[in-house]
């Protein structure tokens, strides 16, 4: 079965650059989530969109914004990287018509900024 | 607002043995909670959820978890261990459809031979 595609897969930037990871969900899924998870600890929600649509919000900082596109796909754009940015950058995304609340994880984004 | 407990950021059993992590949430409504396992470098893959269906769910390769509403758990389990469970695994609660998921710290289980 198709699954979350993310790319790059692995990404090295400067500090003070810009970067853009992008997520493809599963095909019909509308919900997309972004997750960092720095070395050793949980994922940490980031931000939500449903149809297009924010849904929900969590500790972005606001050097990053996020969207999601018409055909559902989502970038996260991160400006100024700072070494603490370095970390595993996860998308995920769910079906509302599901109803079943559950996400699916793509393999993540390893963003190493030096 | 919710949050969930993983006691034991480590357990240790060797192969054959039964597997038991456990996860207790805080949540003022119905939650929906789930269970994921991580391999290093990967991503994490769903091993079961509980939805307000059945209490007792299981799960892909042999795990199942129960949902008890008085203790507040959702501890995870499985009756013997293989070589290939050693990996991380996170508990996960959701309050609402389309907002985030918010993770106890995770449990790093090794399995010996």
């Amino acid at each position: 079965a198709a699954g979350v595609i993310q790319s790059p897969r692995h990404l090295i930037k400067e500090k003070r650059e810009t970067a853009t990871l992008k997520c493809y969900p599963i095909p019909r899924h509308d919900t997309v989530y972004w997750y960092q998870q720095g070395p050793g600890q949980d994922p940490q929600f980031l931000i939500s969109f449903y149809e297009k649509m924010q849904s929900d919000k969590g500790s972005i900082p606001d050097r990053f914004s996020a969207q999601q596109f018409s055909d559902y796909h989502s970038e996260l754009n991160m400006s100024s990287l700072e070494l603490g940015d370095s970390a595993l950058y996860f998308c995920a995304s769910s079906l509302y018509k599901a109803f079943t609340y559950e996400q699916y994880f793509g393999p993540g984004t390893r963003l190493t900024v030096t | 607002a919710q949050s969930v407990t993983q006691l034991g950021s480590h357990v240790s059993v060797s192969e054959g043995a039964l597997v038991l992590l456990r996860c207790n949430y805080s949540s003022s409504v119905p939650p929906y909670l789930f269970w994921y396992v991580q391999y290093p470098n990967q991503g994490l893959q769903l091993l079961l959820k509980y939805t307000s269906a059945a209490t007792l769910v299981k799960g892909i390769n042999g795990f199942e978890a129960e949902f008890k509403k008085s203790e507040t758990s959702f501890h995870l389990t499985k009756p013997s261990a293989h070589m290939s469970d050693a990996a991380e695994y996170f508990c996960a609660v959701t309050l609402e459809y389309g907002n985030k998921l918010v993770f106890g710290a995770g449990t790093i289980l090794r399995v010996k031979s």
